[in-house]
């Protein structure tokens, strides 16, 4: 069974422009949580999504945002970035929405560099 | 707010001994606790967890230990091996998961 893809896997960009990240979850994965790990930061809660609904909200500012796809694929997509925006982003998945009880299984990330 | 905490960035071990990771939180409402291993270029993969309801969880050479009156848990690896080397993140988990900032764990030859 394939595990989480995140596409892609690394990105530069220049502040006050928008990215969109990708992430395909496992097959059969409806829960897709997106995380934001820095140095020193660890990972940082940014939103679940479960069944195209988004269920949980980290506490980020509105220029971050996300969505499900039917097929339980999500984007996250960053508008007007800023340096401080320059991070690896983490996409996990697991199969129901019980967050408690259910493996997470992460994707190799993608690595963005705003300059 | 950091609502998890590991407050020591790293550790050092001899292979063959014991390693001992530490976390706290502040969240009495966390009901469920994991621990992660992450190794450069990839994604955290989940290690051992624990629920509130217990105060022990062993796999193999890893146990996870509970003290919520403490609102502390912590990771002991026994023994150690060199391919332990890793950063460890702990979670917590209830309404979302929170993490902390990671300990990178050496184990030396």
């Amino acid at each position: 069974k394939a595990g989480v893809t995140q596409t892609p896997r690394y990105l530069i960009k220049t502040r006050g422009q928008q990215v969109t990240l990708s992430c395909s979850p496992i097959s059969g994965h409806r829960s897709v949580s997106w995380y934001q790990q820095t140095p020193g930061q660890g990972l940082q809660f940014l939103f679940e999504y479960f069944s195209e609904t988004q269920r949980n909200k980290g506490n980020f500012p509105g220029r971050f945002s996300g969505r499900q796809f039917s097929n339980s694929r999500s984007e996250m997509n960053v508008s007007t970035l800023e340096l401080g925006d320059s991070a690896l982003y983490l996409c996990a998945s697991r199969l129901g929405a019980l967050l408690s009880t259910d493996t997470q299984y992460f994707g190799p990330g993608t690595r963005l560099t705003v300059l | 707010d950091q609502q998890v905490k590991q407050n020591s960035p790293s550790l050092s071990v001899q292979e063959g001994r014991i390693s001992i990771l530490n976390c706290d939180y502040t969240n009495s409402m966390f009901d469920y606790f994991l621990w992660y291993k992450k190794y450069p270029a990839e994604g955290p993969t989940f290690l051992i967890s624990i629920s509130s309801i217990k105060d022990k969880n062993e796999d193999g050479r890893f146990t996870v230990f509970l003290n919520k009156s403490a609102k502390h848990l912590s990771l002991h690896i026994v023994p150690s091996q060199p391919g332990d080397s890793a950063v460890y993140f702990c979670a917590a988990s209830g309404d979302d998961m929170r993490f902390g900032a990671g300990t990178r764990l050496t184990v030396k030859p």
